[in-house]
């Protein structure tokens, strides 16, 4: 089934480690976001690429970065993790078309650091 | 900046009784309300997409309503089962589908 794939789906990383969280899309979607949820919050919005175009929310810090390689594979870099960067990591999907976008995400990935 | 309000925060009802989650949103130039759900630990699944210029969407015993104008969105939910117990976010989208989140309504259904 065509789906979003997170992997792994939990990540223990020590302080300061630099960690990388993976997604992959067999949707063939043109656009791909990544979520951060923490604990009994709503899920924010660090970035996102729009084919090969990389954007970045103005809120979301330096240490986080993201690479997309080709359209099916997004990859999320912590440089140097932090106890308050510890939430489930949430990759997503669309096909923006006419401003009409779906979004599907993937199962997550749960980063715990200490 | 676009802001999602969810209410109620936490709801319990029986089993086989009908129900209404609340969302409400602050910009209404949207150009989708997207409703999730979300089961403890894991990701978000897509119930319903309704498009700004649609009124509402049905899916089995959900349905999905949207009033731009007042910056609303309701979830009907027929018939509760206690497998519909789960986390029920709605997202207000913007350009290129990037969402805004509400903070969740924890819906628990008992037997």
């Amino acid at each position: 089934d065509a789906m979003v794939i997170q992997n792994p789906r939990y990540q223990v990383t020590q302080f300061g480690k630099p960690v990388t969280l993976s997604c992959s899309q067999t949707l063939n979607h043109n656009v791909m976001y990544w979520y951060q949820q923490k604990s009994s919050q709503a899920p924010k919005l660090l970035f996102h690429y729009y084919d090969k175009d990389f954007n970045n929310e103005a809120d979301t810090p330096d240490n986080f970065q993201s690479r997309r390689p080709n359209t099916s594979f997004c990859f999320l870099d912590i440089r140097s993790p932090g106890l308050g960067d510890a939430a489930m990591y949430l990759c997503a999907t669309s096909r923006v078309f006419q401003g009409i976008a779906e979004a599907f995400f993937g199962q997550g990935t749960r980063l715990t650091v200490v | 900046k676009q802001e999602v309000t969810q209410i109620p925060a936490a709801l319990s009802v029986p089993e086989g009784e009908n129900l209404v989650l609340n969302c409400s949103f602050t910009d209404s130039a949207i150009y989708n309300l997207q409703w999730f759900r979300q089961d403890p630990g894991k990701g978000l699944t897509s119930l319903l997409l309704i498009q700004s210029s649609q009124r509402e969407q049905t899916s089995g015993r959900l349905n999905a309503s949207l009033d731009k104008s007042s910056g609303r969105s309701t979830l009907y939910i027929a018939a509760s089962q206690p497998g519909d117990s789960a986390t029920y976010l709605c997202a207000a989208s913007t350009s290129y589908g990037k969402l805004t989140f509400g903070q969740g309504t924890i819906l628990t259904v008992h037997p």
